[in-house]
């Protein structure tokens, strides 16, 4: 059982180019999720999934765009790469518990450096 | 708006040091309360889930409690190996059936042998 698995793990990007984050987890899950973590900062949401074919807005967008076409796989693209897009990137899933309150289970992250 | 805060933002131990790490919070409509632990260049690692005031959960050294307003992870007889950045994250009601989590910028904690 990997759980969340991201790739790349680093990734340095000119302004203006384009990339795909990849992210899959193998548990089933039907919530996940992409969060950006800066310095000072804690995780904002970027995008969030609760199941296939079903994403949504999470608090900083803009800039970025998400698909959900299995379980398993909940990629993260960046358009027009800018400097402000400079962070660690983290996906995380987590199951649909009973109770409405469920934990995250996070991927090692991706290091994004955009100049 | 939901907000969390956590102190102290870094805490330096002795090994063997018992400590608590605080964190403060106001959600509308608390649907449970997180604490991670996120070790350097890694993502956050679940640690435990606590849903209401006066709930207790407990992991080796580490135990956290809740109060309608904070939420504590003590620490005791920390090992070097209790070295990493612990997150605490709130998720409330949102709207559309989204339950919007809100997470703190952590507690830096570093034990030394």
């Amino acid at each position: 059982n990997a759980g969340v698995t991201q790739t790349p793990k680093f990734r340095i990007l000119k302004i203006g180019q384009s990339m795909t984050l990849q992210c899959a987890q193998d548990m089933n899950h039907n919530y996940m999720y992409w969060y950006r973590q800066d310095p000072g900062m804690g995780l904002k949401l970027i995008y969030y999934s609760v199941g296939a074919g079903i994403t949504d807005k999470g608090e900083v967008p803009n800039g970025y765009n998400v698909s959900r076409s299995t379980t398993e796989d909940f990629p993260l693209r960046l358009e027009l790469a800018a400097p402000s897009q400079t962070s660690v990137y983290f996906c995380a899933s987590s199951p649909l518990g009973l109770a409405g309150t469920y934990e995250q289970y996070f991927g090692p992250g991706t290091r994004l450096t955009v100049t | 708006e939901d907000q969390v805060t956590q102190s102290p933002e870094a805490l330096r131990l002795q090994e063997g040091e018992s400590s608590s790490l605080n964190c403060s919070y106001t959600v509308s409509g608390l649907r449970g309360l997180f604490w991670y632990r996120q070790d350097p260049g890694k993502g956050p690692e679940f640690l435990f889930t606590l849903y209401s005031a006066g709930e207790e959960k407990e992991k080796e050294r580490l135990k956290a409690t809740l109060t309608k307003k904070e939420s504590f992870l003590h620490i005791t007889a920390p090992k070097p190996e209790d070295s990493a950045t612990y997150l605490c994250a709130v998720r409330s009601r949102g709207s559309g059936g989204y339950q919007k989590v809100t997470f703190g910028i952590g507690t830096k904690l570093q034990v030394i042998p």
